[in-house]
């Protein structure tokens, strides 16, 4: 099945550490996102991407930048992690065809930053 | 900005009982609007949604009702069992769809 998978599942790092999370799918959508989830705030948008050549910041983008390598393909970055970057990352697809925005997210990485 | 307000935050149902949860949304743009699932330690499902030239929209045992001039929107559960326990989130968005906005999430408890 058509699937959207990210790399890591859980990832432990330090703060000032450098940190890669990373995401492809083989649901054939141009629209790519990055949202971050924590207790009591629900889902934010760090960034999102409708092609190849294509970047915009969402809500939250501060401390992160992305890079979209290929259609199929769409990494987070955190620079210089820091502990309230600690949060559970989901990377999500979505069809520009249909006109509405119907999102399929990925399994999501656990990142914890000590 | 763009906002998003869901109530309520925790809900526990006894089996068999209904379940609501609303949510009101502040962009006058706002022309569709999904609602989430999210298993615990799975990621977030899409379940139902609702287009702003619709009123209601029903799919067995859940529903959503829109009111575009109260700016309001809810998910009815009915019949509720143990397998709805879960979190979910109600979520905005216009035409072009680029930027969804969501609520903050309510946990379902129902119990058996």
């Amino acid at each position: 099945d058509a699937d959207v998978t990210q790399t890591p599942r859980n990832r432990i790092t330090k703060t000032g550490k450098r940190i890669m999370l990373e995401c492809s799918q083989t649901k054939g959508h141009d629209r790519m996102y990055w949202y971050r989830q924590d207790p009591g705030l629900g889902l934010r948008l760090i960034y999102y991407s409708f092609d190849v050549k294509d970047i915009n910041k969402g809500e939250i983008s501060d401390g992160y930048s992305v890079s979209r390598q290929a259609q199929a393909k769409f990494s987070l970055s955190l620079e210089s992690a820091i502990p309230n970057q600690t949060a559970l990352y989901f990377c999500a697809t979505s069809d520009s065809d249909r006109g509405h925005e119907k999102l399929f997210f990925g399994s999501g990485t656990q990142l914890s930053v000590l | 900005g763009e906002n998003v307000e869901q109530h309520p935050s925790t809900l526990s149902v006894q089996e068999g009982d209904s379940a609501v949860i609303k949510c009101t949304y502040s962009d006058s743009a706002s022309n569709y609007f999904p609602w989430y699932k999210q298993e615990l330690g799975k990621r977030p499902q899409l379940i139902i949604d609702i287009r702003s030239n619709v009123g209601e929209k029903k799919d067995q045992r859940i529903a959503v009702t829109l009111n575009k001039t109260a700016k309001h929107f809810s998910l009815h559960i009915t019949e509720t069992q143990p397998e709805d326990s879960a979190v979910y989130f109600c979520a905005a968005s216009s035409s072009g769809g680029f930027k969804t906005i969501f609520g903050a999430g309510t946990r379902l408890f129902v119990k058996a």
